[in-house]
């Protein structure tokens, strides 16, 4: 079944503005990573945050998760149009190579 | 970061053929591969696990003997669609992961239409 729950499943919003995406999932895990998916296209790996951290940045994303609340965010910051793309979240848990993936969240930038 | 190719990136086959799908890691070995299926404006579901040299895990509910998964050396796997149905098309990704990587690096996916 699927591990994870992504919210919102759709997202519009003004280039430059900020977007924020939710992921929750329900066992504990060891690692929670996030991907961009082009339409039509593979997964691009975009950050990966263990299970005991809290907060990671990387260029214009910042990656929180709590452990406690089964959840991660993915905030990306000034957003552009090059930017629209399904995110997905995927887990994996200790002991186990498999990654589970979320919903998705369909992101579009309006120009 | 390191590359997976798939091959072909779409193919277009008649029903009751088998069309098999390709996947390489360029530039290091993957000790794991999986195998995805995605159907449109949906997330990736796992149909299976191979590890190197041995024989593929499949998820609950994925037919082996539907979709056989070869992964002979530490560079390549391979999918095969046999008996190819229309229910079967769907966008088919695979990644691959060294042993001890977090990150699993993915294919640019295939597009298989049965007619």
């Amino acid at each position: 079944s699927q591990q994870g729950e992504e919210d919102p499943q759709a997202l519009s919003i003004q280039e430059g503005e900020n977007a924020t995406m939710n992921c929750s999932y329900k066992t504990s895990i060891n690692n929670l990573q996030w991907y961009r998916q082009n339409s039509g296209r593979g997964l691009v790996h975009l950050i990966l945050i263990r299970s005991n951290e809290r907060e990671k940045h990387s260029g214009r994303l910042r990656v929180t998760l709590d452990t406690s609340k089964k959840s991660s965010s993915l905030l990306i910051t000034a957003s552009r149009a090059a930017d629209t793309a399904s995110y997905f979240c995927a887990t994996d848990a200790f002991g186990n190579e498999k990654l589970t993936f979320g919903t998705g969240t369909r992101l579009t930038i309006i120009p | 970061g390191a590359v997976v190719s798939q091959h072909p990136s779409w193919v277009i086959c008649k029903s009751g053929t088998s069309v098999k799908i390709e996947c390489r890691s360029l530039d290091f070995q993957a000790t794991t591969m999986f195998w995805y299926r995605q159907f449109p404006k949906q997330s990736l579901m796992l149909m299976a696990t191979s590890n190197e040299g041995s024989k593929a895990t499949y998820e609950q509910g994925v037919e082996k003997d539907k979709f056989l998964i070869n992964h002979a050396s530490l560079t390549l796997s391979t999918l095969t669609v046999t008996s190819a149905h229309p229910e079967d098309s769907s966008f088919y990704i695979c990644s691959a992961r060294e042993r001890g990587w977090t990150e699993a690096f993915f294919g640019q996916g295939t597009r298989l239409t049965v007619v």
